[in-house]
């Protein structure tokens, strides 16, 4: 079974910093996707950032990026100049890939950013 | 294109009472998933469906029952509620024809079920 794990449950950082939300998981497949969703307040579910296993390239999308280290089995998210509108639970997720997948998420990380 | 709708929003229940929630998607995807999200836990797949007549056990699946009888919609049903079904629950969609091999998942607005 997989797991993913999310061991920090809150970070706070001050507005136009940067801040890395670490993320570690656990499978013994070769192809996988991680994904980095975002819950803001409204509680609907955003994709912020995808990665798939077999790309080398750490994906970005604007201000956020990963840190995919697939030996370690690492997949942190590093967002540039905070936002206040960042402020939100940020929850990390794997899934393997090929039909039937499904996503088994980390418990999550609450991130406040401060003005 | 409304994308993953649900219903109701809110709702609380007795325990022992029985309802049905409804997840409808627009956007044709052939899978479609149900969650619930309790603090602390993250999201925790109850059932999924990969098509129309279909369906599977997720990780929590006791205590719900789900069916599929038209493509675009989900229905997770509690037939007994108990207090430890209080939980926000959370319809998610995808198909790999529009996100390819990665089959992102599309979600609802959530549902918070308040079971006393």
């Amino acid at each position: 079974a997989q797991t993913v794990t999310q061991s920090q449950p809150e970070m706070s950082v001050q507005e136009a910093e940067t801040v890395t939300l670490s993320c570690t998981y656990d499978t013994s497949e070769n192809n996988y996707y991680l994904f980095w969703y975002k819950q803001p307040p409204s509680r609907q579910m955003i994709l912020v950032i995808r990665q798939e296993a077999y790309k080398q390239q750490n994906a970005t999308e604007n201000r956020f990026s990963v840190n995919f280290q697939k030996a370690a089995k690492s997949f942190s998210l590093k967002i540039s100049d905070s936002q206040l509108g960042d402020t939100a639970m940020y929850f990390c997720a794997f899934m393997i890939g090929g039909a039937n997948s499904k996503l088994t998420f980390g418990k999550g990380i609450t991130l406040s950013v401060r003005p | 294109n409304a994308g993953v709708t649900q219903t109701p929003k809110f709702r609380v229940l007795k325990t022992g009472q029985s309802m049905t929630l409804l997840c409808a998607q627009d956007m044709n995807h052939e899978y479609m998933y149900w969650y619930r999200q309790d603090p602390g836990m993250g999201l925790r797949l109850i059932h999924y469906s990969v098509g129309e007549g279909t369906t599977a056990k997720g990780e929590v699946p006791d205590g719900y029952n789900v069916s599929r009888l038209k493509k675009q919609n989900f229905l997770l049903g509690l037939e007994s509620a108990a207090p430890s079904q209080t939980s926000v629950y959370f319809c998610a969609s995808s198909s790999p024809r529009t996100s390819g091999l990665s089959y992102e998942q599309y979600f609802g607005p959530g549902t918070r079920l308040t079971v006393t």
